[in-house]
């Protein structure tokens, strides 16, 4: 029961380029998405969410887009630095009070210099 | 800037003991959680935690598991008898407010079980 699928476990790209995960979801009483960033031996930290009444959230170097008609999000980085070298996480919550966030298997970015 | 504190890092049993996992939850939060991530699976949710009970608990949370906030700073996370497949990081996480505002959700470094 994958209701949230990161189908690329892993991305390299290089440096100043752009890195664009992606993140699909079956479960459509999600409307909040989140991105999780995670170092080795970190637990998961917050990085940008997006409500599903938006399509765009952007927060510096990090924009979100979701399409809600595809059940699909993707997290862009522009440029991508070497710090940015982590697993991704995609998450999602329901409209519902005290939703357990629901996460994907992760991502892992390379970004090399 | 305040953490979520988990101890031990790693912890190695044998299958049929009990253990059990600490955390210290940042000090003004209220809602306390435990997710684990089994290698190369997703991070999945447990059990999550508010005035003193459970708000609400995954099927993964069975008979086996128990949460406990002892005293006014550690949260635990007990397996009654462990099993190989509880082998998992287990992260602890904490946030001021439930639900829709989980983006200010915290977690801890994690600890690391495996059972032999």
């Amino acid at each position: 029961d994958q209701q949230v699928k990161q189908n690329s476990p892993s991305l390299s790209v290089q440096e100043g380029r752009i890195s664009i995960l992606n993140c699909d979801y079956t479960n459509s009483m999600f409307d909040y998405f989140l991105w999780y960033k995670k170092y080795p031996a970190e637990g998961p930290t917050f990085l940008i969410s997006i409500s599903s009444i938006k399509d765009k959230n952007e927060d510096g170097r990090f924009t979100v887009f979701l399409n809600k008609s595809a059940k699909h999000l993707s997290l862009h980085i522009v440029p991508s630095q070497p710090g940015d070298s982590a697993v991704y996480f995609c998450a999602a919550s329901a409209n519902s009070g005290n939703t357990p966030l629901v996460f994907g298997k992760g991502t892992r970015l390379s970004v090399i210099a | 800037e305040p953490e979520v504190t988990q101890t031990p890092s790693h912890q190695v049993t044998q299958m049929g003991q009990e253990v059990i996992l600490r955390c210290v939850p940042i000090s003004n939060h209220l809602y306390f959680y435990w997710y684990r991530q089994i290698l190369g699976q997703k991070v999945e949710f447990l059990v999550s935690f508010y005035n003193n009970e459970i708000s609400e608990k995954s099927e993964i949370f069975d008979d086996q598991f128990s949460v406990e906030r002892p005293d006014g700073s550690n949260f635990t996370l007990k397996i009654r008898s462990t099993k190989l497949e509880d082998s998992a990081m287990y992260f602890c996480a904490s946030s001021e407010q439930p639900g829709r505002l989980n983006e200010k959700l915290f977690f801890g470094s994690g600890t690391q079980l495996s059972v032999l």
